[in-house]
C-alpha cells in the first residue's frame, strides 16, 4: 500500500524552529518528486515546497522562501521540512504529498499521494 | 506566478443537481495544466482531475474537468450525498510555484 506518514508537528513560539518528517513506504521514493502543503481554516490550501527525485531541484513558495528547507534522504524513504523563523501565520495543517513525476529538470506536476499531515501551531 | 480564482466560494445545491466549479487563472496556464481536487474535514486532498480534462483511476464519471487557456470547469453533473466537500484546483504548468485557488465550498441546500 502506498503510504506517507507525517510527524514533528506540535505548538512552538514565534521565531521558533520544527522539522517536519515524512516517511513514505509502498513506492520508489527515489523515482518521484516530493511536495509539502498546508492547509489553514481562512485559505485553503497552499503550496508551500517541492524537491526533485535527487533533490537537485527546490521550489519555494514565496511567503516561506528564505525560512523553510525542504529534503530528502532517498535511503531513508523520507522528506523533511526544516522550518525557521516560525510566524504565526505559518500555523497550518502541513501536508506530504508525492509528485507523480520525478521532475528531472525541475517542473513540478500535480500530487496523487498524499499524507494524512501534522498540525503546526506557532502561538505565544 | 499564476494566480488560480476559483468561483463562486460557496455553492449550495441539493442532490441530484448539477455542479459546476470554475477555476481562471490570471495568465494562460501552460498545456492546460490544471488538476483539481477534493478534500473532505479531516481528509487529506483527493485527486479528480489532471491536464484539465483527464479523471484519475476510480473516479466516477459524474465528474468531468473542461477549459483552456484561463478558464476551467469542474462540472459535477448529479450530485450524490459524499460530493459535498470543497473543491480546489491547482496549475502546475508554470511551476514552481504550484499554486491552487483558494476553494470552492459544495454545501447541501
Amino acid at each position: 500500500e502506498v503510504q506517507l506518514v507525517e510527524s514533528g508537528g506540535g505548538l512552538i513560539q514565534p521565531g521558533g524552529s520544527l522539522r517536519l518528517s515524512c516517511a513514505a513506504s509502498g513506492f520508489i521514493f527515489e523515482d518521484y518528486a516530493m511536495h509539502w502543503v498546508r492547509l489553514t481554516p481562512g485559505k485553503g490550501l497552499e503550496w508551500v515546497s517541492a524537491i526533485n527525485w535527487d533533490g537537485a531541484s527546490k521550489g519555494y513558495a514565496d511567503s516561506v522562501k528564505g525560512r523553510f528547507t525542504i529534503s530528502r534522504d532517498n535511503a531513508k524513504k523520507t522528506l523533511y521540512l526544516q522550518m525557521n523563523s516560525l510566524r504565526t501565520e505559518d500555523t497550518a495543517f502541513y501536508y506530504c504529498a508525492k509528485d507523480v513525476g520525478p521532475a528531472t529538470a525541475g517542473n513540478f506536476y500535480y500530487m496523487d499521494v498524499w499524507g494524512k499531515g501534522t498540525t503546526v501551531t506557532v502561538s505565544s | 506566478e499564476i494566480v488560480l480564482t476559483q468561483s463562486p466560494g460557496t455553492l449550495s445545491l441539493s442532490p441530484g443537481e448539477r455542479a459546476t466549479l470554475s477555476c481562471r487563472a490570471s495568465q494562460s496556464v501552460p498545456s492546460n495544466y490544471v488538476a483539481w481536487y477534493q478534500q473532505k474535514p479531516g481528509q487529506p486532498p483527493r485527486l479528480l482531475i489532471f491536464g484539465a480534462f483527464r479523471r484519475t483511476t476510480g473516479i466516477p464519471d459524474r465528474f468531468s474537468g473542461s477549459g483552456s487557456g484561463t478558464d476551467f470547469t469542474l462540472t459535477i453533473s448529479r450530485l450524490e450525498p459524499e460530493d459535498f466537500a470543497v473543491y480546489y484546483c491547482q496549475q502546475y504548468g508554470d511551476s514552481p510555484p504550484n499554486s491552487f485557488g483558494q476553494g470552492t465550498k459544495l454545501e447541501i441546500k
